[in-house]
């Protein structure tokens, strides 16, 4: 089954202390990102990549990083966490760089 | 800032044809338009795209005004599992740049 799966799910945190959120393909997409969702903001980008070692800054990158060594997995960073990186996550696929993407199920990130 | 324009909200009977719109006065000759949905809190969904014809598919219809200026997407007959957020998008199909999502118009199907 085609699909975009995100690790974990639900995830609890203390400030300052780095977490990695994975995100996996098996599409052979080469175009991937990342989204934060927060009430009232919508959806807004973070990182992409176009392909294997190319990444670019979306809309609002300040404190994550992103990687991309490998065609399928995408994981996304946060060396420091703040409360203010409090929100739901989606990674996303496709062929092209815009459409048809497929999400992931989301990740729901809390820090306190 | 997005380079579309929705309204925030819209009701629907069940059963009916649902139409949103979508503004996107700035679009340029070689920019797409997109659609999405997301229901509750699951990973958004597309819907359709077009350039510059009508284009349908097992979901919806899209119609692009000739100027390109605006577009609508129909729900032909829409059914409560139709109740979600609509995002319209504008974008170059393949060009190194930001994807803005905006904020969508919240569909609900009246029972």
């Amino acid at each position: 089954e085609a699909q975009v799966t995100q690790n974990p799910r639900y995830l609890i945190t203390v400030t300052g202390k780095k977490l990695t959120v994975t995100c996996s393909q098996n599409m052979n997409h080469e175009y991937m990102s990342w989204y934060r969702q927060d009430p009232g903001l919508g959806l807004r980008q973070i990182y992409y990549s176009m392909n294997v070692e190319v990444t670019d800054k979306g809309d609002v990158p300040e404190g994550y990083k992103v990687s991309r060594k490998e065609k399928r997995n995408f994981p996304l960073i946060l060396e420091s966490p703040s409360p203010n990186q409090t929100s739901l996550y989606f990674c996303a696929s496709s062929l092209t760089r815009v459409g048809e993407q497929y999400f992931g199920p989301g990740t729901r990130l809390t820090v306190t | 800032d997005a380079k579309t324009t929705q309204p925030t909200s819209m009701d629907c009977a069940e059963g009916r044809a649902a139409n949103l719109p979508c503004n996107h006065s700035t679009i340029s000759g070689n920019e797409y338009v997109y659609w999405y949905r997301q229901i509750h809190s699951q990973g958004p969904q597309y819907i359709i795209h077009g350039l510059k014809n009508n284009e349908t598919n097992e979901m919806a219809s899209l119609i692009i005004t000739e100027d390109r200026k605006s577009s609508t997407l129909i729900l032909p007959h829409a059914t409560l599992r139709d109740t979600a957020v609509y995002y319209c998008i504008v974008s170059f199909f393949n060009r190194d740049d930001k994807i803005i999502f905006g904020k969508g118009t919240r569909l609900h199907i009246l029972p």
